[in-house]
């Protein structure tokens, strides 16, 4: 198994671009999140779900959507970057929505907006 | 509403000794506490969990934590450190009324020294 990937591991972007954060899984995982890690603040949930064709907010889910069409894939797009939203990206998957379960990370998108 | 705390931003220890990493909770009923590991651009690893029941809880590599109710507590222990275990490690709480919601502490960055 490949374990949870995410795609690019690196990207720069100006205020004001749109783009895509990549994340898919193959452990048939019903729960997939995505978080954000800053510097002195830990990670704090943008967004989750719970299965394909649910979604919900996190903690600061301001300007990232998200979409899940299948079970593997759980993209999160920023419609207008800002320099806000420099970051560490990972995504988070685990077996189900009862949340004693561990969480598999992916190894993070490095997002730079200038 | 429900955080952990890690008041340690970082922790040094000789290699052989024992290590503590700190966490503190404030959840207003019985917490879901978590341990994870960061090592450099990595993902986060799960290291253990706290459900219910014992309160010493044994986890991955040698790793145990100390579910203390009367101090809201929840430190991360390994007798005899390794080199090898210096990383970022994170707490985290389930969130008490919504089950699909994490929160994590700032992170304590582990320096084991040879």
């Amino acid at each position: 198994n490949a374990g949870v990937t995410q795609t690019p591991k690196f990207q720069v972007l100006k205020t004001g671009q749109s783009m895509t954060l990549q994340c898919a899984q193959d452990m048939n995982h019903e729960y997939m999140s995505w978080y954000r890690q800053d510097p002195g603040m830990g990670l704090r949930l943008i967004h989750y779900s719970v299965g394909a064709g649910i979604t919900d907010q996190g903690e600061v889910p301001n300007g990232y959507n998200v979409s899940r069409s299948t079970t593997e894939d759980f993209p999160l797009r920023l419609l207008s970057a800002a320099p806000s939203q420099t970051s560490v990206y990972f995504c988070a998957s685990s077996y189900s929505s009862a949340s004693n379960y561990e969480q598999y990370f992916g190894p993070g998108t490095r997002l730079t907006v200038t | 509403a429900q955080s952990v705390a890690q008041p340690e931003d970082q922790v040094n220890v000789a290699e052989g000794n024992p290590l503590t990493v700190k966490c503190t909770y404030s959840v207003s009923g019985n917490p879901y506490l978590f341990w994870y590991v960061q090592y450099p651009n990595r993902g986060l690893q799960f290291l253990l969990k706290y459900i219910t029941g014992d309160n010493l809880v044994k986890g991955s590599y040698g790793f145990e934590a100390e579910f203390n109710k009367s101090q809201t507590s929840f430190h991360l222990k390994k007798p005899s450190a390794l080199v090898s275990d210096s990383a970022l490690y994170f707490c985290a709480v389930r969130d008490l009324y919504n089950f699909n919601k994490f929160y994590f502490g700032s992170g304590t960055k582990l320096n084991v020294k040879p």
